[in-house]
């Protein structure tokens, strides 16, 4: 079956520590999109790329980075330069126009100490 | 822009009670409208969709209607259960492709429903 898969499921880190969640879809969608969900709140949308090698950032890309070096995959670099990375981050992917909705992973609870 | 009001939770239910959770957007071409859902610790599940105005969504005994007239895609279910304790998120795209393409999203609406 096709779908969008998140690894790992919780993952902990030391402050200061680059850290790469990992986003993978074998959906052939040609978009993907990284947002990030903090207790209690809605979406907020880091980076999103809507064909392989090209990015563009969202509305809070700071302190992050991303790569599309192939269609499959779109991993996520919380950085040491993010000031509160402890949090719920969603990767989606959709067909190019959005118009059919995406599809979300199950999501990469980050803890960072 | 384009943006997307849900009513603000938590929203609380006994077991078999109706529900309605409103959306109204703001689009300026004719989006599709979605309604997901997320249960805890869990990523977001396409619940209901629709394409164009009058076209009812529906899914597991959830429904809602696009009505242009009204900007709105209420979210409603006749009888809710326990298991349909989760976070509800009404969103658009305008579907035109670029960052317009991307899907806008309500802050979502906790419900709770309690046997």
């Amino acid at each position: 079956d096709g779908g969008i898969t998140q690894s790992p499921k919780y993952l902990f880190r030391k402050e200061g520590q680059n850290v790469t969640l990992s986003c993978e879809q074998n959906l052939n969608h040609d978009a993907m999109y990284w947002y990030r969900q903090d207790p209690g709140q809605g979406l907020r949308l880091i980076y999103y790329s809507q064909i392989v090698n090209d990015f563009q950032k969202g509305d809070i890309a700071e302190g992050y980075s991303v790569s599309r070096e192939k269609k499959e995959s779109f991993p996520l670099t919380v950085t040491s330069a993010q000031k509160n990375p402890t949090a719920f981050y969603l990767c989606a992917s959709s067909e190019q126009t959005g118009r059919g909705g995406y599809t979300f992973g199950s999501g990469t609870r980050l803890t960072v100490v | 822009g384009n943006s997307v009001t849900q009513m603000e939770g938590p929203v609380t239910l006994s077991e078999e009670a109706f529900l309605t959770i409103n959306c109204t957007y703001t689009a300026t071409g004719y989006p599709s409208l979605f309604w997901y859902v997320q249960y805890p610790g869990e990523g977001l599940q396409l619940l209901l969709k629709a394409t164009k105005a009058d076209d009812k969504g529906s899914n597991k005994g959830f429904e809602a209607t696009y009505r242009k007239e009204t900007t709105s895609f209420h979210l409603e279910k006749g009888s809710v259960q326990v298991s349909d304790s989760a976070v509800y998120f009404c969103a658009l795209s305008e579907g035109y492709g670029g960052s317009q393409g991307n899907l806008i999203f309500g802050k979502g609406t906790k419900l709770s429903v309690k046997p």
